[in-house]
């Protein structure tokens, strides 16, 4: 089945760029997508990426994807505190259920 | 418009005891999820309705775990006998389609303890 890995944890100060990696093993996948769960939160939707691109960008938000590596990576510009949370890469797999990693978080500072 | 909900919000039951779920999925979604995280680990599907009929529920961990989808609209999951194991979050996520591919937008999650 497909497994999906993500670095845990990752630290950075306020106004930097924030690089969340992920890896998966299906090559099949159509959208490709990153969810945020924020403190004592649901996962709220933040963006996705059709299979068929190589990058996406939604205002501080760039998503690269690399098909040939199945390599995800979600780019944060000038990241504020308020970022902060719980970052899930979900990757389709099956009929229609959605594969997540363990989620990488991102801890932003003053 | 409404989102996914979920109730309750955090539900706090003895081993043993059964405890019920419920979920509201976007109105007109067709398609319903059910995912659980538990401690640290993958948020890991448990099944998929279409309406009310079971898509897939190849998820389920075992025959303690009961969902329903009676009328296609709200769903239930139900935990009976619950055991310690079965603590964590429990997320409910609807969708249009039910291809691969298509969003699925998630509620806030029921957050389970069992003592």
């Amino acid at each position: 089945g497909e497994d999906v890995e993500q670095s845990l944890f990752l630290s950075v100060r306020e106004g930097d760029s924030s690089v969340i990696n992920c890896t998966y093993t299906d090559s099949s996948s159509t959208y490709l997508y990153w969810y945020k769960q924020e403190p004592g939160a649901g996962l709220q939707l933040l963006t996705y990426i059709f299979s068929n691109m190589d990058m996406k960008q939604d205002q501080r938000l760039t998503v690269l994807l690399n098909k040939k590596d199945k390599h995800l990576s979600l780019r944060i510009a000038d990241t504020q505190t308020g970022d902060s949370a719980i970052y899930f890469c979900a990757v389709p797999s099956g009929y229609s259920t959605l594969t997540f990693g363990k989620g990488t978080m991102l801890l932003v500072s003053p | 418009e409404a989102g996914v909900t979920q109730f309750p919000s955090h539900s706090v039951i003895e081993k043993g005891q059964t405890v019920t779920l419920r979920c509201d999925p976007i109105s007109g979604h067709d398609n319903l999820y059910w995912y659980r995280r538990v401690m640290g680990k993958e948020i890991k599907f448990l099944l998929h309705f279409v309406k009310e009929s079971k898509q897939d529920e190849s998820g389920m961990p075992n025959n303690r775990f009961l969902a329903e989808r009676t009328g296609g609209t709200y769903s239930t999951l139900k935990v009976q006998p619950a055991e310690l194991e079965d603590s964590g979050v429990y997320f409910c996520a609807s969708s249009q389609i039910g291809l691969a591919g298509s969003t699925q937008y998630f509620g806030p999650g029921t957050r389970l303890l069992v003592l």
